[in-house]
């Protein structure tokens, strides 16, 4: 089964603090997106990545970075975290033709 | 800027037919794709329209008009277990399949 893991399913931090939230794939896709999910606003494109060390800003990169060194992993790196970004996040995975993304389970972060 | 819009809810009974509309207005055009998340889960991939015209799968099927920019997810044989969140998403460039993703339609069967 192919599967997409994202390192914590909750997670609580404080104002200020850096946060680091991992996504690991399995199946050698070349893409790899992080999302945010708030009620009533969709799937919201933060940044993706079409390659090791390849990144583009999605439609809310703001207060956000990535990182991708390694074709499996993409880190989703909030920088001074703020209660604005308390959030589902959810990465995904899906081959060159980016016809049919695949999804981990999903980091619930709170900011306090 | 890049808009798509599904109707937020929808309800039906068991055993009926329902479709979700999405129409969209979006900088590129590569294709429509359509995903089920239930409450509290990951989003599936349920289908994948690039050209003009009907796809099934099983219970479901997807229709893709581009000249209306307009599609639609059909669902047959309505199950209690299709109660769940449905979105559309547009393919909108060709590099890495950036997606861009409406908010979503509710939709609730009952018995």
């Amino acid at each position: 089964d192919v599967k997409v893991t994202q390192s914590s399913r909750y997670l609580v931090k404080r104002t200020g603090e850096k946060v680091f939230l991992e996504c690991v794939q399995d199946m050698d896709h070349e893409n790899m997106f992080w999302y945010r999910q708030d009620p009533g606003l969709g799937l919201r494109l933060i940044y993706f990545s079409y390659d090791v060390k390849m990144k583009e800003k999605g439609d809310i990169p703001e207060g956000y970075s990535v990182s991708r060194e390694k074709k499996e992993r993409f880190s989703l790196i909030l920088e001074s975290a703020s209660t604005n970004q308390t959030s589902m996040y959810l990465c995904a995975s899906s081959p060159s033709d980016g016809r049919k993304a695949f999804f981990g389970q999903g980091t619930r972060l709170t900011v306090v | 800027g890049q808009s798509l819009e599904q109707p937020s809810e929808v309800t039906a009974v068991e055993g009926a037919i329902v479709q979700i509309n999405c129409t969209y207005q979006t900088s590129g055009f590569y294709g429509l794709s359509w995903y089920q998340q239930h409450d509290g889960g990951a989003p599936t991939f349920l289908s994948y329209n690039a050209l003009d015209g009907l796809e099934e799968t099983g219970r479901f099927s997807s229709f893709l008009s581009r000249s209306d920019s307009y599609g639609y997810l059909l669902l047959q044989e309505l199950q209690m277990k299709d109660s769940a969140s449905y979105f559309c998403a547009v393919r909108v460039n060709t590099n890495a399949g950036k997606s861009t993703f409406g908010d979503g339609t509710t939709l609730t069967v009952k018995p």
